[in-house]
């Protein structure tokens, strides 16, 4: 099975903030990884996907990046609806993978 | 507008086996370019995906369940459902059962509400 590990596990940020989380694959796993946010009580929701793509009706301040083993999250502005779990999912093979997650906290 | 609703006991005995149905509804579960996955997360938790299936009974499962999933569809319904045999307490978890619309890329776009499934005696 592919390891997925998400660095921080947590981090505390001010609205308008730019906040990047890391992805890393245990091998590589070309673009094939999506990233979701998670508020509390509610299903993920798909953010990007293939890496780089934003998800139709997702706000632009989103963007994902890297290839291979390496990926990033990037909120350019954090805004308080931002605030909730950040889980990568690898689906370059099965069974697909999911990270530990990030929780994005107010400052 | 597509929707997923899963459905099922909220409890289930130890050994015994946990059955869900997820139902969709403002759209057809017969699009031969969806799969119809189910992901589930122990309280506190990360996610798990259990496994997907094709509306013509293609599937993908997650060997870490070892033989213990059967997944199923009824067009005729359009559902899907999952059972899961001899459960312990390390099953109690939120079902979710979403959509993958792009079976090249493998995301998935549309998910249930969950439902919380929990395994005591």
């Amino acid at each position: 099975d592919i390891q997925m590990t998400q660095s921080p596990s947590s981090l505390s940020a001010s609205v308008g903030d730019r906040v990047t989380i890391t992805c890393r694959a245990s091998q590589s796993i070309s673009s094939y990884l999506n990233w979701y946010q998670q508020k509390p009580g509610k299903a993920p929701k798909i953010l990007i996907y293939a890496a780089s793509n934003l998800q139709s009706g997702v706000p632009s301040r989103f963007s994902g990046g890297g290839s291979g083993t390496d990926f990033t999250l990037t909120i350019t502005s954090l805004q308080p609806e931002d605030f909730a779990t950040y889980y990568c999912q690898q689906s370059y093979s099965t069974p697909f993978t999911f990270g530990p997650g990030t929780k994005v906290d107010i400052k | 507008q597509l929707q997923l609703q899963e459905s099922g006991p909220g409890l289930v005995k130890p050994s015994e086996t946990l059955s869900l149905t997820c139902t969709v509804s403002g759209g057809s579960i017969s699009s031969s370019s969806d799969y119809w996955g189910w992901i589930r997360q122990p309280p506190g938790k990360g996610l798990e995906w259990i496994g997907s299936i094709s509306y013509s009974g293609t599937t993908y499962d997650n060997p870490s369940l070892k033989s213990r999933v059967t997944m199923s569809v009824d067009m005729s319904k359009n559902q899907f459902s999952l059972k899961l045999t001899s459960v312990t307490a390390a099953d109690t978890a939120v079902y979710y059962c979403a959509r993958t619309g792009d079976k090249g890329t493998w995301y998935f776009d549309l998910w249930g509400r969950g439902t919380l499934v929990t395994v005591s005696s």
